[in-house]
């Protein structure tokens, strides 16, 4: 079974602060994502990456940036948190091999920002 | 502007009836869709696709129908289950599995439907 993780289930932080989110994938998938699922706005794309080292701005980039530098690893960072990136915020992976377009997601990381 | 649209936010359906959720995408280019199931504080679970080759793809208890020409699918789930209870995202990708190239494009999702299986 593909397992995506990251690292918290649950994170408060203060605005202003740094904020690192983790993910992991043990598939060894070319390709992973983040997005944030907001109420009444459904999953937004931040960043994608197709390899490592490689990024890709999805349709929400402001005020995020990432890092692949494993494959296995793809971390969404906020430079400066603020109120209005308070949001659940799900990681996914997907292989470019294969006949479909299936991504698997983490569980997801609640962020609140205060 | 919204590419992928669930217009209902919300379906109560009665458990052994059948459920339909519906989606209309607006971008002729999405090739490939798919439908996400998700449950609160869980991240999307993977459920049905289909390629825009096909109009029908089953599994189970769940269906999914696409209509091109209409730019209009839909998933049905016979019969309909408690456990059934929960989020559905349909999403679209513009890159299908015919593309060989390795595209990483991300899914435009919609804004999801919460089913609701009444006992």
């Amino acid at each position: 079974d593909v397992k995506v993780t990251q690292s918290s289930r649950y994170l408060v932080k203060r605005t202003g602060e740094k904020v690192f989110l983790e993910c992991v994938q043990d598939m060894d998938h070319e390709n992973m994502f983040w997005y944030r699922q907001d109420p009444g706005l459904g999953l937004r794309l931040i960043y994608f990456s197709y390899d490592v080292k490689m990024k890709e701005k999805g349709d929400i980039p402001e005020g995020y940036s990432v890092s692949r530098e494993k494959k296995e690893r793809f971390s969404l960072i906020l430079e400066s948190a603020s109120t209005n990136q308070t949001s659940m915020y799900l990681c996914a992976s997907r292989s470019h091999r294969g006949n479909n377009y299936e991504q698997y997601f983490g569980p997801g990381t609640r962020l609140t920002v205060t | 502007d919204q590419q992928v649209k669930q217009n209902s936010p919300s379906l109560s359906v009665q458990e052994g009836r059948i459920s339909i959720l519906n989606c209309d995408y607006t971008n002729s280019m999405f090739d490939y869709f798919l439908w996400y199931k998700k449950y609160p504080a869980e991240g999307p679970t993977f459920l049905i696709s289909i390629s825009s080759i096909k109009d029908k793809n089953e599994d189970g208890r769940f269906t999914v129908f696409l209509n091109k020409s209409a730019k209009h699918l839909s998933l049905h789930i016979v019969p309909s289950q408690p456990g059934d209870s929960a989020v559905y995202f349909c999403a679209a990708s513009l890159l299908g599995p015919m593309y060989s190239g390795g595209g990483a494009d991300g899914l435009t999702f919609g804004k999801g439907t919460h089913l609701i299986i009444q006992p």
